[in-house]
């Protein structure tokens, strides 16, 4: 079974912290993507990437980076936490580019106070 | 524009037959998923819909029709774990090939 970790269940943090939040997967995919969830929103992309050191901007990229300098792991980086960045983030990954299959973490839920 | 429509919720009893619907505004698309996400836990995959009509899996089915810029899930013989949130999810064309777009999710409540 394709396996999905992310490396806090829950964090807080403060206004204007540098943030990181990690995803490793074990199936060798090729595609890894982060989502934030919020009530009545569903599932936004943030960035994804499609092979290590390549990276694209999803729907939300603003106040976000990514960073993927091996292929089982992809960081995502907030910058300067803001309170509107309180958030459920979803970390998944897929096979191949055109797979319509992915494979999520069990999510970060990150509150900026 | 892109976008796919969902109901907020639904409610239904258990041993029923519930229909989640997922209509959607866009020029082209690949194909038609749907996930599901119990409260707290991570969406999983459920099915996909390559070509128009109906995939059966087991109590779940789904139907597709890129006629009519439509498709549902369709859950029988409600169980009490069938409690949760479920999203329908497409592929665009002429966005990247490996960008899903989510629906915002229908919160399925299965009553006693």
């Amino acid at each position: 079974d394709v396996k999905v970790t992310q490396s806090s269940r829950y964090l807080v943090k403060r206004t204007g912290e540098k943030v990181f939040l990690e995803c490793v997967q074990d199936m060798d995919h090729e595609n890894m993507f982060w989502y934030r969830q919020d009530p009545g929103l569903g599932l936004r992309l943030i960035y994804f990437s499609y092979d290590v050191k390549m990276k694209e901007k999803g729907d939300i990229p603003e106040g976000y980076s990514v960073s993927r300098e091996k292929k089982e792991r992809f960081s995502l980086i907030l910058e300067s936490a803001s309170t509107n960045q309180t958030s459920m983030y979803l970390c998944a990954s897929s096979l191949h580019r055109a797979s319509y299959e992915q494979y999520f973490g069990p999510g970060t839920r990150l509150t900026v106070t | 524009g892109q976008s796919l429509e969902q109901p907020s919720e639904v409610t239904a009893v258990e041993g029923a037959i519930v229909q989640i619907n997922c209509t959607y505004q866009t020029s082209g698309f690949y194909g038609l998923s749907w996930y599901q996400q119990h409260d707290g836990g991570a969406p999983t995959f459920l099915s996909y819909n390559g070509l128009d009509g109906l995939e059966e899996t087991g109590r779940f089915s789904s139907f597709l029709s890129r006629s009519d810029s439509y498709g549902y899930l369709l859950l029988q013989e409600l169980q009490m774990k069938d409690s949760a949130s479920y999203f329908c999810a497409v592929r665009f064309k002429g966005g990247a090939t490996n960008k899903l777009i989510f629906g915002t999710g229908t919160l399925l409540a299965v009553q006693p």
